[in-house]
């Protein structure tokens, strides 16, 4: 199986900062890795595709970058809204599997 | 864009089966493969099984496999996910999935809205 490996796996921080969010594969999966927003209480939704690419009505300033192991998601200028916990997910094996989230927290 | 509503689930005894629904709208069912992700209590996410459109190809997890079945109806619209001898560790929200297929590399969109199970005697 292709371990994720997220960090950190809390994070405070204020509105307006900028945030990274880290993700580290235990193989190379080229840029066959997403990430997911999941706010409280609700189900996850789907935020970047393809390391880099924007879902559909996603705000600007989240960001993904990197490729084969070591992938970052960054938010800009964070928006009280962004307060959530976010998971990557690598599909380059048929067994997609899940870091262990980062949750986002109001300092 | 697609819609996904869930059914079924509750409280079972280990042991016991439950038959979890999916009814999907606003997309050719049909076309896509479709999965189905948990998350136990306070834990992460973590995928279960999939079934692609026409329900020839299925594959689960090593943690369900000889335990759940997924199924699919695509002249209802409908995805299933059958839980057989259930256990205390299968408890979880188990959220229904679309795979969308993007340059060759799948992500899952939309989600359902998620459906509790819960085992415990």
């Amino acid at each position: 199986d292709v371990q994720m490996t997220q960090s950190p796996s809390s994070l405070s921080a204020s509105v307006g900062d900028r945030v990274t969010i880290s993700c580290r594969a235990s193989q190379r999966i080229s840029t066959y890795l997403n990430w997911y927003q999941q706010k409280s209480g609700e189900a996850p939704k789907l935020l970047i595709y393809t390391v880099s690419s924007l879902q559909s009505g996603v705000p600007s300033r989240f960001s993904g970058n990197g490729s084969g192991t070591d992938f970052t998601l960054s938010i800009s200028s964070l928006q009280p809204e962004d307060f959530a916990t976010y998971y990557c997910q690598q599909s380059y094996t048929t067994l997609y599997t899940f870091g262990q989230g980062t949750k986002l927290e109001i300092k | 864009e697609g819609q996904l509503v869930q059914s079924g689930g509750g409280l079972v005894q280990p042991g016991g089966s439950l038959r979890l629904s999916c009814a999907a709208s606003e997309f050719t069912f049909s076309s896509y493969w479709m999965n189905w992700v948990r998350q136990g209590p306070g834990k992460g996410l973590a995928w279960v099984s999939r079934i692609n459109g026409d329900g020839s190809s299925i594959s689960y997890a090593d943690s369900v496999r000889g335990r759940f079945t997924i199924s699919r109806d695509n002249a209802k619209n409908t995805l299933y996910l059958q839980m057989d001898s259930l256990r205390v560790e299968d408890t979880a929200v188990y959220y229904c999935v679309r795979s969308r297929v993007v340059r060759r590399i799948i992500s899952f969109d939309p989600w359902g809205q998620g459906t509790q199970v819960i085992v415990s005697s």
